[in-house]
């Protein structure tokens, strides 16, 4: 069974540093895609970015370049996003989802990590 | 606001059948494939079809995908009380994927 774990629930304060973990069970890890995906508070869905496993290669959005940095441990099957410093603006739901190489569609998805910045 | 516009909300009673649109570009839509995610109170989305008009296995027939052009639409079909959710397209824009900004599903 093809699952995606993420990490639990985290309350931090302004200008704290988090990494969240996603980890892939069931299936070929470096042989998809890992995206991450933002919503916040009664929002839609926001694509962050995404990483190749088999060779840590990522794409951002612009929107998110620079603010966060995604990353991934093929060893045990796992990524990461990662904040150097947090904003109360951060707080939110993030998912990851994986997509089949060569194609453009997120097939499963994490159950998803609610960050929550506050001071 | 979103690269690809969806209405914010649509209603319909059960057993009836709704539409949902999508509207996007020639850079989007009008260039890839679209997928629909539906996402239930409190819950991760899921994905309900791929590859503009495909239903992953366990997604009944009463879900539809179709697009033209630079649009895209999803249909479901003899409404039940737990279709009731938020409904999102995607698809790729100059290797970014982008996501339409949601359509709230009531089922009165």
């Amino acid at each position: 069974e093809v699952q995606l774990v993420q990490s639990g629930a985290e309350v931090k304060k302004p200008g704290e540093s988090l990494r969240i973990s996603c980890k892939g069970s069931g299936y070929s890890f470096t042989s998809y895609w890992i995206n991450w995906v933002r919503q916040m508070p009664g929002k839609g869905l926001e694509w962050m970015g995404r990483i190749d496993p088999s060779d840590s290669y990522t794409n951002y959005s612009p929107s998110f370049q620079g603010h966060v940095t995604i990353s991934s441990d093929k060893s045990i099957s796992t990524a990461y996003l990662q904040w150097s410093s947090l904003k109360a603006s951060d707080t939110a739901m993030y998912y990851c989802a994986r997509h089949p190489r060569y194609t453009n569609y997120f097939d499963y998805w994490g159950q998803g990590t609610l960050v929550t910045v506050s001071s | 606001q979103s690269v690809l516009t969806q209405p914010p909300s649509v209603s319909a009673a059960p057993g009836q059948k709704v539409t949902i649109s999508c509207s996007g570009s020639s850079s989007n839509i009008g260039n890839n494939y679209v997928s629909w995610y539906q996402q239930l109170p409190g819950t991760a989305p899921k994905l309900l079809i791929y590859e503009n008009n495909k239903r992953p296995s366990g997604i009944p027939d009463r879900f539809s995908g179709s697009k033209s052009g630079t649009s895209a639409t999803l249909g479901i079909t003899g409404l039940q009380t737990g279709d009731e959710a938020d409904y999102y397209c995607g698809t790729w824009d100059s290797s970014l994927k982008v996501f339409g900004g949601g359509t709230k599903l009531t089922v009165l």
